[in-house]
């Protein structure tokens, strides 16, 4: 099945700092979503975008598909913004069967 | 505000008894699924439906059942819960209708957290 390999594991900052989260998988995807989990365990979709480059508020990806790479960017990091950052691709021919990756812990310090 | 609901949120009990964790989503979105989460983050899909009366279990083996009555409802049952069993259980639902090819954005519910001693 697909692979999804997401870096770093773990990441510290401080408030008010940026950083970048990847994701990398290994066959062509036609799905591939970024999802936050906070610390109470509830999963957020933050993204869709299996390809190009989309923003909201503090937060924009870009899929290079051909690539098979994916980059999630935080700016101006709160607190708010702790939590487990999740990549998630399709596998096989099933456009909604979604493969996970292992997720970047994302510690905000005030 | 999330519009699937999972319940109950956190469950303890012994070995040997019969659970059902219960799923319902209000969006009448065509496919659901099963994911279990095991302590270190990583989401496994157990089972997943893509409507009314189908059922498939996912890339990870599991002992539970689903069944897939009502659109809105998809619960899954443990026949005789066992230790191994303890993990964090999520339902999540998503919907293609309308939308380009491939985009079914999945919604999640909070997590049904299971503990078998």
């Amino acid at each position: 099945g697909i692979q999804v390999e997401q870096s770093p594991p773990d990441l510290i900052l401080q408030e008010g700092a940026n950083s970048t989260l990847r994701c990398n998988f290994s066959d062509s995807v036609n799905n591939l979503q970024w999802f936050h989990q906070n610390p109470w365990g509830q999963l957020i979709n933050l993204f869709y975008i299996p390809s190009g480059t989309k923003q909201n508020g503090r937060l924009s990806a870009t899929t290079v598909a051909t690539e098979r790479y994916s980059l999630l960017y935080i700016s101006s990091s709160q607190t708010t913004d702790s939590g487990v950052y999740f990549c998630a691709v399709n596998s096989g021919g099933s456009n909604y069967k979604l493969t996970f990756g292992k997720g970047t812990l994302l510690t905000v310090n005030p | 505000e999330a519009d699937i609901y999972q319940t109950p949120r956190y469950l303890v009990i012994g070995t040997g008894k019969k659970i059902t964790l219960e799923c319902s989503q209000t969006m009448g979105h065509d496919k659901m699924y099963w994911y279990q989460q095991d302590p270190g983050m990583e989401l496994h899909l157990i089972h997943y439906s893509y409507g009314v009366n189908s059922t498939e279990k996912g890339d990870l083996s599991s002992e539970s059942t689903v069944s897939r009555i009502r659109t809105e409802h998809f619960p899954l049952t443990l026949e005789s819960a066992r230790p191994s069993h303890t993990s964090q259980y999520l339902c999540a639902s998503s919907e293609s209708a309308g939308r380009p090819s491939g985009a079914n954005v999945l919604t999640f519910g909070a997590g049904s957290r299971l503990t078998v001693l």
